[in-house]
């Protein structure tokens, strides 16, 4: 079975530039979730999706990040305009449903200069 | 609301030494828990789940927790460290939230294992 993909592995750009992430999660799972994880700490959701329906992103900063789900199979991930805090590892995630186990991509190490 | 505290952001142990991580819950409702572990530049992969029945759980690489209500703790536990036992561990809780469900993690453990 293959796991959760994501693209880039790496990238760096500067401050007030974008740059978008991709997720294809593993198939059949419903669930498809994205969190920020900053070093030293542990993964803080961001944004939540249920088929292609948003079902939790409170902890979204809506002015700068943006995502989507298309078909209820990928996902891309948004910053525009990138700040210095935004410097972390996006690490995306999928699972059948609920209760059920979170699947980890390899994550996208982003850092901002 | 949910939340996970793990107890020690750094443990340190000898090879061959009993390896115990500490994890505490909050939870409204009977929760789900979850032990991942994450080697460097790769991603979280789950060691062990709590569902319901049995409190004691076993999981890959001869880690084990225990759910304890009482005591709002799912430890995790294994008996004898390898030196590839070495990452960042971290616990996780899920609950439903109204209509929604939620996987929060603690800010995890950094786990050393000496030669």
């Amino acid at each position: 079975e293959a796991g959760v993909a994501q693209s880039p592995r790496y990238k760096i750009i500067e401050k007030r530039q974008s740059v978008a992430f991709w997720c294809n999660p593993i198939s059949g799972h419903a669930t498809l979730y994205w969190y920020q994880q900053i070093l030293g700490q542990g993964p803080k959701l961001l944004i939540q999706f249920q088929n292609n329906g948003v079902v939790d992103d409170s902890q979204l900063p809506k002015d700068r990040f943006s995502a989507e789900r298309l078909k209820g199979v990928d996902s891309t991930l948004k910053i525009q305009p990138a700040k210095l805090e935004d410097s972390a590892v996006y690490l995306c995630a999928s699972s059948l449903g609920r209760y059920t186990e979170a699947f980890f991509g390899q994550g996208t190490r982003l850092t901002v200069v | 609301a949910q939340s996970v505290t793990q107890l020690g952001s750094h443990v340190s142990v000898s090879e061959g030494a009993l390896v115990l991580l500490r994890c505490n819950y909050s939870s409204s409702v009977p929760p789900y828990l979850f032990w991942y572990v994450q080697y460097p530049n790769q991603g979280l992969q789950l060691l062990l789940k709590y569902t319901t029945g049995a409190t004691l759980v076993k999981g890959i690489n001869g880690f084990e927790a225990e759910f304890k209500k009482s005591e709002t703790s799912f430890h995790l536990t294994k008996p004898s460290a390898h030196m590839s036992d070495a990452a960042e561990y971290f616990c996780a809780v899920s609950s439903s939230g109204g209509s929604n469900y939620k996987l929060t993690f603690g800010k995890g453990t950094l786990l050393t294992v000496n030669p």
